[in-house]
């Protein structure tokens, strides 16, 4: 596999319920970034972990928990979410210094009912 | 603070149609900019980014985008479009060196009729 994917591309979940949304890049990249794109809103940065530790946190509620447990990857940990929480969830990976663009994943389109 | 701006939220144009999509933004210095395509459902392409040195900067797909300091923005073309070429386009901006702290515009959705 090339790129950054993420897994599960859909999920559909209960406000009580606990779920993790995982991002996996294949690029050899340091940084990692969390982002979540709802309708009419720019997208948000969430969280920035680099050389696998977290230097962003953008005031997001305490309900995503992120871990990055190497450079490949990274994971979105889910529980008790609100409605206004469902949006598209998108990983980013960038190489620090190098070659600073980020290369995104497709998404995990998130929706809490 | 960094910000983006992209002043259309829809645009139309017919296929083989030019096209320029605008982006301004503010930054204290000399920024890394970049133009993102992103399709229904899917995560955002990078079309091309500018770093430094030359201001005309070719991506794929046949787009460009002309980096203007002085009027500080970063404008989208294409000289004749597609219909596979409707989709979201994002203006993001960041600061060089470091991590990506990737401010992105608003978007403008692009609409291409036959």
């Amino acid at each position: 596999e090339t790129g950054v994917t993420q897994t599960p591309r859909h999920l559909v979940m209960g406000m009580t319920n606990k779920k993790s949304l995982k991002c996996e890049q294949h690029l050899g990249h340091n940084a990692m970034y969390w982002y979540k794109q709802s309708a009419k809103k720019p997208l948000e940065l969430m969280f920035v972990y680099s050389l696998e530790e977290r230097v962003e946190n953008n005031s997001v509620p305490s309900r995503f928990s992120p871990e990055c447990p190497n450079s490949s990857h990274l994971f979105l940990h889910l529980h008790t979410l609100q409605p206004e929480d469902s949006a598209l969830y998108l990983c980013a990976s960038s190489q620090v210094g190098v070659h600073p663009e980020a290369f995104f994943g497709q998404g995990t389109r998130l929706t809490v009912v | 603070a960094q910000s983006v701006t992209q002043p259309d939220i829809h645009i139309t144009v017919s296929e083989g149609a030019s096209l320029e999509l605008r982006c301004n933004y503010s930054y204290g210095a000399t920024p890394y900019l970049f133009w993102y395509v992103q399709s229904p459902g899917q995560g955002l392409q990078l079309l091309l980014k500018y770093f430094s040195g030359d201001t005309l900067v070719q991506g794929i797909k046949g787009f460009e985008a002309e980096f203007k300091r002085s009027q500080s923005s970063f404008n989208l073309r294409k000289p004749s479009v597609h219909w596979s070429d409707a989709a979201e386009y994002f203006c993001a901006v960041a600061p060089s060196g470091g991590y990506q702290k990737v401010t992105f515009g608003t978007g403008t959705k692009l609409q291409v009729i036959p």
